[in-house]
């Protein structure tokens, strides 16, 4: 069964660091650039950052940009997000997807059940 | 960056009824659009892809269509397991990638 699962999620305080994980399995992970997506109480969808297939290429909403750094670790199959510097804006549910894309179109076609990050003191 | 903009934010329908959901690109953004299917506490679930493909798995019920700005969600023929946000999101242009604002089916 294709699936990612998320973990690290927590209560921290304003300007904590937190380092959020996801696992894949299923699929060759190593084949695919992979996201994280995060979503606000009561909010939208609001995408966080990528990252491709061999980590050549690397990018980040503004919202984030010099806080959280993306990697990846093909020989675990795994995701990771360090997020420093947090603010209370950045409390939201956490979701890592798999990026899925043809000659024609592109989407995020798997998605992790999510971790819960509160930033509060 | 390119900003999507769906309508209604929400909408009260009942169960059989025709529900037509609009996203529009800020610029054209081709056929380079998706829908995604939210339920409360769940992640997005992927419904159509390139504008008009539905992925596999999904009901015959659910359409899409449009391309350059203006892109519907058409589900036929309402069924209470549809009841749930949905969200467009662009491809055409990234980063960022970016998703409309959303837009609740209710019960009517």
């Amino acid at each position: 069964e294709v699936q990612l699962v998320e973990s690290g999620g927590g209560l921290v305080k304003p300007g904590g660091s937190l380092r959020l994980s996801c696992a894949a399995s299923g699929f060759t992970f190593s084949s695919y650039s992979m996201n994280w997506v995060r979503q606000a109480p009561g909010k939208g969808l609001e995408w966080v950052s990528s990252i491709s297939s061999s980590s050549s290429y690397i990018y980040y909403a503004d919202s984030v940009k010099g806080r959280f750094t993306i990697s990846r670790d093909n020989a675990k199959n795994s995701l990771y997000l360090q997020m420093n510097s947090l603010r209370a804006e950045d409390t939201a549910v956490y979701y890592c997807a798999r990026d899925q894309y043809s000659s024609s179109w592109r989407v995020f076609d798997i998605w992790g059940q999510g971790t819960m990050v509160t930033v509060s003191s | 960056d390119i900003q999507m903009t769906q309508s209604p934010s929400s909408v009260s329908a009942s169960v059989g009824d025709r529900v037509t959901i609009t996203c529009r690109a800020s610029q054209g953004i081709s056929s380079w659009l998706a829908w995604y299917q939210q339920k409360p506490g769940k992640a997005p679930k992927l419904l159509i892809y390139a504008a008009s493909s539905l992925q596999s798995g999904v009901p015959s019920r659910f359409s899409g269509s449009g391309s350059g700005t203006d892109f519907t969600l058409t589900i036929s023929s309402l069924q209470p397991e549809d009841f749930a946000t949905y969200y467009c999101q662009q491809a055409n242009s990234f980063p960022p990638w970016t998703f409309g604002q959303g837009t609740k089916v209710e019960i009517k």
